[in-house]
């Protein structure tokens, strides 16, 4: 079945410093992959989003290419905020047959100190 | 606004006491989920209906029910509760199930059984 693996939290890292969470999937066909966050005590949010093999998905100074040759989605951001504090989900949604269902990752939570 | 909500946020029950979370979207969608989230693994879904009158099991729909009466509201239902089901649960809805339509999530309803 599809499948979703990303780095395990807690990223500690300084504000202005460059992030990455890296992401990799498990999936047939041509899955659609997403990156949600969930500040804290919210629901989860939409980042960003592709749909296809190549495409690179921005938003908000992150920036995610869903590579389908090494199977990943690795989110990025250059230069981060106090703000950008969050848990980070990587999910995809299948090719054929999803039922409108996103399989997640386990989350990452990053913690940006002033 | 257009919104997701769910009620309550927090609740506390005890094992076998039937509880009904309550879930409704303003945006006229057809489509609507139930996830929950446990750390470590992310979101997994329940439910998901459709439309009205269509639902259909999740990945994890043991111990739960749902109905869909209505376009706007979509219940979560224990019937009777176990301690494995302390969890946080997000209510979602889209214009489709379709990976082209983003899935707004509710803020969230925690819940402990006893």
């Amino acid at each position: 079945g599809n499948s979703v693996t990303q780095m395990e939290g807690p990223v500690t890292l300084s504000e202005e410093a460059f992030l990455t969470i890296n992401c990799t999937y498990t999936a047939t066909g041509y899955p659609s992959l997403f990156w949600y966050v969930q500040y804290p005590g919210e629901g989860l949010q939409l980042l960003l989003k592709a749909t296809k093999a190549d495409d690179k998905g921005s938003n908000k100074g992150f920036e995610a290419t869903y590579r389908k040759e090494t199977t990943s989605f690795h989110l990025e951001k250059g230069s981060v905020q106090v703000s950008d504090s969050a848990v980070y989900f990587c999910a995809l949604m299948g090719w054929a047959d999803s039922w409108g269902k996103l399989q997640f990752g386990a989350g990452t939570q990053v913690v940006v100190t002033p | 606004e257009a919104q997701v909500t769910q009620n309550p946020r927090y609740l506390i029950t005890v094992t076998g006491k039937k509880l009904t979370v309550t879930c409704s979207q303003n945006m006229n969608h057809e489509y609507m989920s139930w996830y929950r989230q446990d750390p470590g693994l992310g979101l997994r879904q329940i439910y998901y209906s459709m439309n009205v009158e269509v639902t259909d099991k999740g990945d994890v729909p043991e111990g739960y029910k749902v109905s869909r009466k209505e376009k706007r509201n979509f219940p979560l239902i224990l019937e009777s509760p176990s301690p494995n089901q302390t969890s946080l649960y997000f209510c979602a809805s889209s214009l489709s199930s379709s990976s082209r339509n983003e899935q707004f999530f509710g803020p969230g309803t925690r819940l402990t059984v006893l």
